[in-house]
């Protein structure tokens, strides 16, 4: 079965500033997707960004990047210019290629704090 | 003009009571889920439904039972409700994507469900 550790349970930055979360993950497929979805306040789930694992150039969402390093899966997620709007829970999610359902498996989460 | 909708957004009830959850989807997607966050924010899926049909079914109490009358709409009763049920409790749809990979999960607002 496959695990999602996320090793920050929360990080604080200034406005402007950059952070990056830490993500790794545990599989022997090949094949499978990784995502970043965003949890305000609100509780609303909204993703972030999302990696092909057969995609070598880490994906980018304006203010928001990956670093995707599949030998050592590692999926990492950089916010940069960071904004008060930017406080959230942020979770890293692992999806296998052609699972039935469609299956996300999560990581534990890291709560970002925004600082004006 | 919203895509994912569950009622209610709140519920309070007492153990041993039975409750069902509403999910009505408007994105005309095919695939429909039930995710269950719990006190420490862990996210972990329940159910998942493609036209209709269960496909995942992950270790859940047989006290829960998912019911999707059609493509839009997946509803969630619990019977006999136990402290350990409360939580909160998200719908999510999407297309079930085969050869292009799967497509992005829309998530509802949650139910927080408290068991007293």
């Amino acid at each position: 079965a496959q695990t999602v550790t996320q090793s920050q349970p929360e990080m604080s930055v200034q406005e402007a500033e950059t952070v990056t979360l830490s993500c790794t993950y545990d599989t022997s497929e090949n094949n499978y997707y990784l995502f970043w979805y965003k949890q305000p306040p609100s509780r609303q789930m909204i993703l972030v960004i999302r990696q092909e694992a057969y995609k070598q150039q880490n994906a980018t969402e304006n203010r928001f990047s990956v670093n995707f390093q599949k030998a050592a899966k590692s999926f990492s997620l950089k916010i940069s210019d960071s904004q008060l709007g930017d406080t959230a829970m942020y979770f890293c999610a692992f999806m296998k290629h052609g699972a039935a359902g469609n299956k996300l498996t999560f990581g534990g989460g890291t709560r970002v704090l925004v600082k004006p | 003009d919203t895509a994912v909708s569950q009622t209610p957004k709140y519920l309070v009830t007492q153990m041993g009571n039975d409750k069902s959850i509403k999910c009505e989807q408007n994105l005309g997607h095919d695939t429909m889920y039930w995710y269950k966050q719990d006190s420490k924010k862990f996210l972990k899926i329940m159910f998942s439904y493609n036209n209709k049909e269960l496909i995942i079914n992950e270790t859940v109490p047989n006290r829960f039972s998912p019911k999707s009358p059609d493509k839009a709409h997946l509803n969630l009763h619990i019977n006999s409700l136990e402290l350990g049920d409360s939580a909160v409790y998200f719908c999510a749809s999407s297309l079930f994507g085969l050869a292009g990979g799967p497509t992005e999960q829309f998530f509802g607002p949650g139910t927080r469900l408290t068991v007293l």
